[in-house]
């Protein structure tokens, strides 16, 4: 079945520091899509990507989805402690049948 | 507008028991889907409907059952409650399209 792969697991960073969290799927994806969830909360839909290559900014996150649609990134410039929580990569091959990444579990220390 | 509701917040089972997990939104979306979130594993879809009266299997399917009798309304059942089936359960709803889920604030099940 469909896989999809996020790395890293895990990112501790100072307030300030730039961080990348990157998304594979073993299949050609329609979309993709970004959620975060805070500790204890749930996941909370950031932005969708539908075009092959297309790159979506909100403020200090950068979303890019790969030329093949397999794969994708997000990138926060300058972290700060608001952007702690786990960042969650789902691929769609059709439908709304998403298949979420492991997430990337993102630490900001002031 | 309540968004996406999900009862109960937190259940304890003994292994072998079923029960309910009820969903509702009240946002007129076609699709809704049920996940389990369990440490380390991020999350996995277990049912998913496109709309009233059609269900499928996602990636963990074995020991629930789904209906979808109206729009509002996804309940997600247990049919015989093992330990494995201890986690947290999101119910999501979206709109078909490219549209993001919205999910509900889950409920925390313990099976013992």
């Amino acid at each position: 079945g469909q896989q999809v792969m996020q790395i890293p697991q895990y990112q501790h960073v100072q307030e300030g520091e730039d961080f990348t969290t990157y998304c594979n799927s073993s299949t050609t994806l329609s979309n993709i899509q970004w959620y975060k969830q805070r500790p204890g909360g749930h996941p909370v839909f950031l932005i969708q990507l539908v075009k092959s290559g297309e790159v979506k900014k909100q403020k200090r996150l950068t979303f890019q989805f790969g030329e093949a649609k397999k794969n994708s990134s997000l990138h926060i410039t300058a972290t700060q402690t608001t952007d702690v929580g786990t960042y969650f990569c789902a691929g769609n091959t059709g439908f709304q049948k998403l298949v979420f990444g492991t997430g990337t579990r993102l630490l900001v220390s002031p | 507008n309540a968004g996406v509701t999900q009862t109960p917040k937190f259940q304890v089972l003994k292994t072998g028991q079923s029960m309910t997990l009820q969903c509702a939104q009240d946002m007129n979306h076609e699709y809704m889907s049920w996940y389990r979130q369990d440490p380390g594993m991020g999350l996995r879809l277990i049912h998913y409907s496109v709309g009233a009266g059609i269900t499928d299997q996602g990636e963990v399917p074995n020991g629930y059952n789904v209906s979808r009798s109206t729009t509002e309304d996804f309940p997600l059942r247990l049919l015989s409650a093992a330990p494995s089936q201890t986690s947290v359960y999101f119910c999501a709803s979206s709109y078909p399209g490219h549209y993001g889920y919205t999910f509900g604030s889950g409920t925390r099940l313990t099976v013992v």
